[in-house]
């Protein structure tokens, strides 16, 4: 089955600490995307990436990194630097920008 | 700048009563307007994608329509199973990322 895979279901970060979200795809889609949703506020784009090697910006991406090295696989590290990572967390794949995203089934991050 | 608002962001209904729920959106050349469904702690389902004014698009209980400022979620004889947030979302001429609105919460009673 074709889908959208995000991993851990459920994360723990202590005080000072480094996590990794994992997102993986295979539909064979250009662009990935990370969001995250807190109460109330809609989802707020993190990061997103067009193509291998390569990704922008989004309006929240203090504190957050990301790399691209292949095409099925997009992970999200959650740095020391965000003081503030209790959140829902999801990944997102598209053919294009412009197209509709196939969504994963989330990462709750909460903080220890 | 680009922009989504919907409204109401809560929306409760007796079974069976219609409604309809708002996207109001600014944006630099609309490429698509796209409608998602999400259920607590999961991630959203793809409902519709508009791309013009005039456009009506129906599945089930649920249709939506687009004008050049807003796009309206039309939910007829709404059942229980139907209670979730509704999310609206755009995409632009500039082909940055999909700009979402925050959501209606829809409960739905019997």
């Amino acid at each position: 089955d074709g889908g959208i895979t995000q991993s851990p279901k459920y994360l723990f970060r202590k005080e000072g600490q480094n996590v990794t979200l994992s997102c993986e795809q295979n539909l064979n889609h250009d662009a990935m995307y990370w969001y995250r949703q807190d109460p109330g506020q809609g989802l707020r784009l993190i990061y997103y990436s067009q193509i291998v090697n390569d990704f922008q910006k989004g309006d929240i991406a203090e504190g957050y990194s990301v790399s691209r090295e292949k095409k099925e696989s997009f992970p999200l590290t959650v740095t020391s630097a965000q003081k503030n990572p209790t959140a829902f967390y999801l990944c997102a794949s598209s053919f294009r920008t412009d197209e509709k995203l196939f969504f994963g089934s989330g990462t709750q991050l909460s903080v220890l | 700048e680009d922009q989504v608002t919907q409204s109401p962001e809560a929306l409760r209904l007796q079974e069976g009563e219609s409604s309809s729920l708002n996207c109001s959106y600014t944006v630099s050349g609309l490429r698509g307007l796209f409608w998602y469904r999400q259920d607590p702690g999961k991630g959203p389902e793809f409902l519709f994608t508009l791309y013009s004014a005039g456009e009506e698009k129906e599945k089930e209980r649920l249709k939506a329509t687009l004008t050049k400022k807003e796009s309206f979620l039309h939910i007829t004889a709404p059942k229980p199973e139907d209670s979730a947030t509704y999310l609206c979302a755009v995409a632009n001429q500039a082909g940055t990322a999909l700009i979402f609105g925050k959501g209606t919460t829809l409960s739905v009673s019997s």
